[in-house]
Parts: C-alpha cells; sequence; structure tokens
C-alpha cells in the first residue's frame, strides 16, 4: 500500500496569512494526488485533483503543486471559512489512502 | 447534479452484520467512468478506504487487505445503488462510514454520502 505522510497536524494561522500543507507518499503517485477540506460532521469536500486541478467551484486562493512524491496544497490569503481539517489522498492506485489530516485554526 | 443517500442502521451488535446502502442519483452504478466506494472515518483510523465496485463491460471489486475477509459490496442496477455489507463486526469497526464516487482517469472522490456514523456495542 502507499503510505501518506502530512504535515503539520495541525496550525494555527491569521485571517490573509498564507498557509502551506505538504504530503509526501512513499512512492510515485505521479500527479494522482488530491486534496480535500473537511468541516466537523461533514463528508470531505474536493479541492484539488491531478495535484493542481482546482475543483469547479472552489475558491481561487487554493492551489496545490507537486509531482512524484512530494506535494503541497496552498491557501493564499487565509479567510475564517478556511478553518476545517485538510487531507491528501492518492488515486495513483487501489488501496485508496489518504494522509493523516491537518487541522487549520484560524 | 450526482447525490447519494445513505441508510441503514446506527447501532450493530457485535458479531453481527453491518448493512449499509448508498442510493444514486444523477449518475448509474453502471457508469463505464465511475467507480462506487465506502469509506470510513475514526479517530484511531483516520479516513480508511473499504473498498470498491465499477463496471467496465463487467463487474469488478477489490477491498483493503484489513478487511477483505469480511466485507462485500453489491451493485444494484435496478434500484441503481450500492451496498455495503461488513461482518462479524467489533468494536473497531465503530466510525462513520461514507460511500462516494470515484471519478475519471484520475480517480478523485468528488462526490460523498453525508455518512452513517455506526456503533458497535
Amino acid at each position: 500500500d502507499i503510505q501518506m505522510t502530512q504535515f503539520p497536524s495541525s496550525l494555527s494561522a491569521s485571517v490573509g496569512d498564507r498557509v502551506t500543507i505538504t504530503c509526501r507518499t512513499s512512492q510515485s503517485v505521479s500527479r494522482n494526488l488530491n486534496w480535500y477540506q473537511q468541516k466537523p460532521g461533514k463528508a470531505p469536500n474536493l479541492l484539488i485533483y491531478a495535484a493542481s486541478m482546482l475543483q469547479t467551484g472552489v475558491p481561487s486562493r487554493f492551489s496545490g503543486s507537486g509531482s512524484g512524491t512530494d506535494f503541497t496544497l496552498t491557501i493564499n490569503s487565509l479567510q475564517p471559512e478556511d478553518s476545517g481539517t485538510y487531507y491528501c489522498q492518492q488515486s495513483f492506485g487501489a488501496p485508496r489512502t489518504f494522509g493523516q489530516g491537518t487541522k487549520v485554526d484560524i | 447534479q450526482v447525490q447519494l443517500q445513505q441508510s441503514g442502521p446506527g447501532l450493530v451488535e457485535p458479531s453481527q452484520t453491518l448493512s449499509l446502502t448508498c442510493a444514486i442519483s444523477g449518475d448509474s452504478v453502471s457508469s463505464n467512468s465511475a467507480a462506487w466506494n465506502w469509506i470510513r472515518q475514526s479517530p484511531s483510523r483516520g479516513l480508511e478506504w473499504l473498498g470498491w465496485t465499477y463496471y467496465r463491460s463487467t463487474w469488478y471489486n477489490d477491498y483493503a487487505q484489513s478487511v477483505r475477509s469480511r466485507i462485500t459490496i453489491t451493485p444494484d442496477t435496478a434500484k441503481n445503488q450500492v451496498s455495503l455489507q461488513l461482518e462479524s463486526v467489533t468494536p473497531e469497526d465503530t466510525a462513520v462510514y461514507f460511500c462516494a464516487r470515484d471519478w475519471g482517469d484520475w480517480g478523485y472522490f468528488d462526490y460523498w454520502g453525508p455518512g452513517n456514523p455506526v456503533t458497535v456495542s
């Protein structure tokens, strides 16, 4: 199975800050890496797919980069509604695997 | 707009079978571009993919090694839904269970059900 290492596990930032979350995979997943935001009591919501493609309806302050084994999610100009937990997930093969999550406090 | 509506009990006794259903609207369980997944989430295990079913001229299934001996995911083309059965449950199976669509060549989960909290006790 492809192991996912995500860091930091939590962070606190202020409105307007730039935030970066990192995800590392145990083997190359090419660009088959996706990012989700989850609010308490809700299902995860897709933000970024294929490492850098913005899902329809997601604000442009979210961006993704990387390929191979190292990926980043960046939130520019952090907004109050961006609080939640963020997960990376690889779709290179089965089983699909997720990172452990990064909790973002505003 | 794809919608996934989940149903099933919130409490299951140990050693019994957990059964959940995910009704699909806005897409077909037989879609040649989608795979239909069950994923669970617990504080101890995080987000854990359990398995999927998909149709590519024939039906395919694959399951996580951790539950492979106990799990069955079944499509129902007449009702356009997918079901999960997890046998011989223990308290470690307590989690929120989600169904989700895995879409296209990039394989991202673009639509999720609302989640079913299940307690094994």
